[in-house]
């Protein structure tokens, strides 16, 4: 499969706990975005990363969210101590250099928080 | 800030209606795209489009780019039940690199 590969699709965490999130881009893709989708809402930015650099974090909580993007193996989102309103959908997304802005998705990692 | 709006948020309507579905933005944008979405999973890209005044069609699918890149149009025609979904507008954000915004969406019912 040469999609963006998420896991899990499903993670379920009591409150105060951890979530990690993984996300695989596209053969070929260095540019990964994270977005968060509540019930009924549009995708929200959440950051912008290459490998090894988060070049835009502008969507992300100032608290408790970090992203990474190591130079071997996936990107990662954490969220340190979940409360409830951190119940969403997290999609991650790719993109090759291109200058049309398309993003190729993966199918999402649903958080739900106990 | 960047923002668009899509219009209508809710639609329910009946095997073979044709329908519009818009979004709209006071900024201009250098591209904008369009995706689709089913419960459960990721949002597929339908269709991007770049310049002012373009048209695409995609068999039923008939988009547009305003002359001023600050809306678009998606067009259905003779609706049929797999067309039900979420349909997405995004336009590429100013700051030069691939961050989209999105639109919050119009939820399309398609009935038989």
């Amino acid at each position: 499969n040469a999609g963006v590969m998420q896991n899990p699709r499903h993670l379920v965490r009591r409150r105060g706990q951890e979530a990690r999130l993984r996300c695989s881009p596209m053969k070929g893709h260095s540019h990964v975005y994270w977005y968060r989708q509540l019930p009924e809402e549009g995708l929200k930015f959440m950051v912008y990363l290459q490998k090894e650099n988060i070049i835009d974090e502008s969507g992300m909580p100032k608290e408790r969210f970090s992203a990474e993007f190591p130079k071997e193996g996936p990107s990662i989102l954490r969220i340190q101590q979940v409360v409830r309103g951190d119940s969403a959908a997290y999609f991650c997304a790719s993109s090759g250099r291109t200058s049309t802005g398309e993003l190729f998705f993966g199918e999402g990692s649903r958080l739900t928080v106990l | 800030t960047q923002l668009l709006e899509q219009s209508p948020q809710f639609l329910s309507i009946q095997e073979g209606e044709n329908l519009t579905v818009y979004c709209n933005s006071s900024s201009v944008f250098s591209s904008l795209q369009w995706y689709r979405q089913e419960p459960g999973e990721g949002p597929v890209l339908l269709v991007t489009v770049v310049t002012g005044g373009e048209v695409k069609k995609l068999k039923r699918l008939t988009f547009q780019f305003g002359d001023a890149r600050k809306d678009s149009s998606l067009h259905i025609t003779a609706a049929q039940p797999g067309d039900t979904g979420l349909y997405l507008c995004a336009g590429r954000d100013s700051g030069g690199y691939n961050k989209l915004i999105f639109g919050a969406g119009t939820r399309l019912a398609v009935h038989p």
